[in-house]
């Protein structure tokens, strides 16, 4: 089976740094990837990792580590329209459907 | 930017009755996705959609359920006779390539209430 682990929530405040971690058990692994969620809005995509190592994208950044099937999400600067949920998500079969995990809830406060 | 539309954007139904929810992928993409998520909860595959056919599918996606690409442009989700807990938001997903690095991109999304 495919499983991922994240916190259900993290509070920041403006201008701080947060890292939402993700954790993965699959049964067949083509990279992790991250979409953020605000309330009633589609996913959207933010990075996508298949390699061991850091992606950076503006303020955020995504970090893979195959051999301990982990990974985070690192938003700098945050901002007030950072607050949304962010989920991870893993690419699994042949056509690369996304498996998610059940989501952070990221809180930014000024 | 390309876009995923969904239509429509809500829809309401009696349980028993079928709906139809529509989806215009990007024009150049030839992969396509249906999700769906209960609220609070997470995004659920449901199935994926290549070349005309289904190329993979979730335990959702029991026979209640197909899906559909009558023309060049629209993909669509139906359900046959819906329950109380198909209740939830169905995105629409799709991608260009095969590549894994290559994003699918979500619509807005269709909230289905079933009454």
């Amino acid at each position: 089976g495919q499983s991922l682990e994240q916190p259900s929530e993290v509070t920041a405040v403006e201008g701080a740094i947060v890292q939402i971690n993700c954790t993965y058990q699959t049964s067949g692994f083509y990279g992790l990837s991250w979409y953020q969620q605000h309330d009633g809005g589609a996913p959207t995509f933010l990075s996508y990792n298949g390699l061991d190592g850091l992606e950076e994208t503006g303020r955020f950044s995504s970090f893979l580590s195959r051999s301990d099937s982990y990974g985070y999400l690192l938003l700098q600067e945050l901002q007030m329209k950072d607050s949304a949920s962010y989920f991870c998500a893993v690419l699994g079969g042949g056509y690369n459907k996304l498996i998610f995990g059940a989501g952070t809830r990221l809180a930014v406060h000024p | 930017e390309p876009e995923v539309t969904q239509t429509p954007s809500h829809q309401v139904t009696q349980m028993g009755q079928e709906v139809i929810l529509r989806c215009v992928p990007i024009s150049n993409h030839l992969y396509f996705y249906w999700y769906r998520q209960i609220l609070g909860q997470k995004v659920e595959f449901l199935v994926s959609f290549y070349n005309n056919e289904i190329s993979e599918k979730s335990e959702i996606f029991d026979d209640q359920f197909s899906v559909e690409r009558p023309d060049g442009s629209n993909f669509t989700l139906k359900i046959r006779s819906t329950k109380l807990e198909d209740s939830a938001m169905y995105f629409c997903a799709s991608r260009g390539r095969a590549d894994s690095n290559q994003p699918q991109h979500f619509g807005d999304g269709t909230r289905l209430s079933i009454l």
